[in-house]
């Protein structure tokens, strides 16, 4: 069976902290997103990698960063944390056709 | 860029009512999938569409992909509570290696009335 794990289900940070999401997967996959849900807008996606050390912008990358330096681990970084950045973090792999979604990050930026 | 579009936003239904999301895309995806968030949850895969007006069923659940490869739906016969929860469209662009970007639809919520 899949997984994806992040590790924090709740994080709540204040503005301009450096916050770090880590997202694992244990299938081997090399092909690695970070996506935001926010009411009403859906899933966006942020950076995705398609190997290590590989990283493309996905729709909206300002204010984040990625690294993905061993291929099961893929990280979200916020340099400054903003209270826009209060959001569901989703982190996912793909195997296959589909996207194996981690069970998601609620972050809260006060 | 691409957008993916779909409505509608929310739709409550009586149990035992159908239910239809629609999807359209701006341009012509090679694929499109569609996932189901249950409220809490994350989001799952339900179904990869390929071909240019394939038709999918699962159980009680209905999916097209037109002919043009830029539409889609899901069509729920008879929903019942366990179908509650939102239901994304993502639509796939191009093929092969490097192309595994989805854009998703915003997704359409379902709430049921026993």
């Amino acid at each position: 069976d899949v997984k994806v794990t992040q590790s924090s289900r709740y994080l709540v940070k204040r503005t301009g902290e450096k916050v770090f999401l880590e997202c694992v997967q244990d299938m081997d996959h090399e092909n690695m997103f970070w996506y935001r849900q926010d009411p009403g807008l859906g899933l966006r996606l942020i950076y995705f990698s398609y190997d290590v050390k590989m990283k493309e912008k996905g729709d909206i990358p300002e204010g984040y960063s990625v690294s993905r330096e061993k291929k099961e681990r893929f990280s979200l970084i916020l340099e400054s944390a903003s209270t826009n950045q209060t959001s569901m973090y989703l982190c996912a792999s793909i195997g296959g056709a589909e996207q194996y979604f981690g069970p998601g990050t609620r972050l809260t930026v006060t | 860029g691409q957008q993916v579009m779909q409505i509608p936003q929310y739709q409550h239904v009586q149990e035992g009512e159908d239910f239809t999301t629609y999807c359209n895309s701006s341009t012509t995806l090679s694929n499109i999938q569609w996932y189901k968030q249950r409220p809490g949850g994350h989001p799952v895969f339900l179904i990869q569409l390929v071909k240019s007006g394939e038709v999918k069923k699962q159980k009680r659940l209905t999916f097209q992909f037109g002919e043009a490869k830029k539409n889609s739906s899901l069509h729920i016969t008879a929903t019942q509570t366990t179908d509650v929860g939102t239901y994304f469209c993502a639509g796939r662009k191009g093929f092969g290696a490097g192309s595994y970007q989805l854009t998703f639809g915003k997704g359409t919520k379902l709430s049921v009335i026993p």
